[in-house]
């Protein structure tokens, strides 16, 4: 059974720094390029961040280049988004989602979310 | 960057009943889009992609229309489980965008 399933997500000031992290398991990590995907409170679904399967090609939103990168370790089946100067704009639920393998850009699984809090 | 809009926000409608969701890129994108249903506090689920594929498991009723601008999401008979917001997605390039999103609601 695939499983995605996120950590490292909380509350933390305007201008500060967190590193979430999603731990894979229940198919080959390596062979499937992934994204972060957030949702801000009562809003939809936006693409935040791509990585393809060995880490060399990365894509990132406009309102989060520069601050955030996505980086991902096919040794302990793990991809992360290093989070830096944060605002409050960015306090979304925070979702890793797998590209279909074989179907271009399409999310086939997702974890549960991980919350994520910009405030003072 | 492409923009997706999706109509209508808001679909009350009773079991049993036909729905159809609209979503237009802003720009042609073929067959590069994808239907997902998100349940409240759940993460969202893939429908339909390459705009008429449906997903493994995907119960029949859901279908998928359209290319180029225009495209269609049709619930052929509303179950209880089926209400929720439905989200359309260009995969076309990135960045990748999303619907609006469509909130089916219970009559």
């Amino acid at each position: 059974e695939v499983q995605l399933v996120e950590s490292g997500g909380g509350l933390v000031q305007p201008g500060g720094s967190l590193r979430l992290s999603c731990a894979a398991s229940g198919f080959t990590f390596s062979r499937y390029e992934f994204n972060w995907v957030r949702q801000a409170p009562g809003k939809g679904l936006e693409w935040v961040s791509y990585i393809d399967g060995v880490g060399s090609t990365t894509y990132y939103a406009d309102s989060v280049k520069g601050r955030f990168t996505i980086s991902r370790d096919n040794a302990k089946n793990s991809l992360s988004v290093q989070m830096n100067s944060l605002r409050a704009e960015d306090t979304a639920v925070y979702y890793c989602a797998r590209i279909y393998s074989g179907v271009t850009y399409v999310f086939d699984s997702w974890g549960q979310g991980i919350p994520v809090t910009v405030s003072s | 960057d492409i923009q997706m809009t999706q109509s209508p926000s808001f679909v009350s409608a009773s079991v049993g009943d036909r729905v159809t969701i609209t979503c237009r890129a802003s720009q042609g994108i073929s067959s590069w889009l994808a239907w997902y249903q998100q349940q409240p506090g759940k993460a969202p689920k893939l429908l339909i992609y390459g705009a008429s594929s449906l997903q493994s498991g995907v119960p029949s009723r859901f279908s998928g229309s359209g290319s180029g601008t225009d495209f269609t999401l049709t619930i052929s008979s509303l179950q209880p489980e089926d209400f929720a917001t439905y989200y359309c997605q260009q995969a076309n390039s990135f960045p990748l965008t999303f619907g609006g999103g469509t909130t089916v609601e219970i009559k």
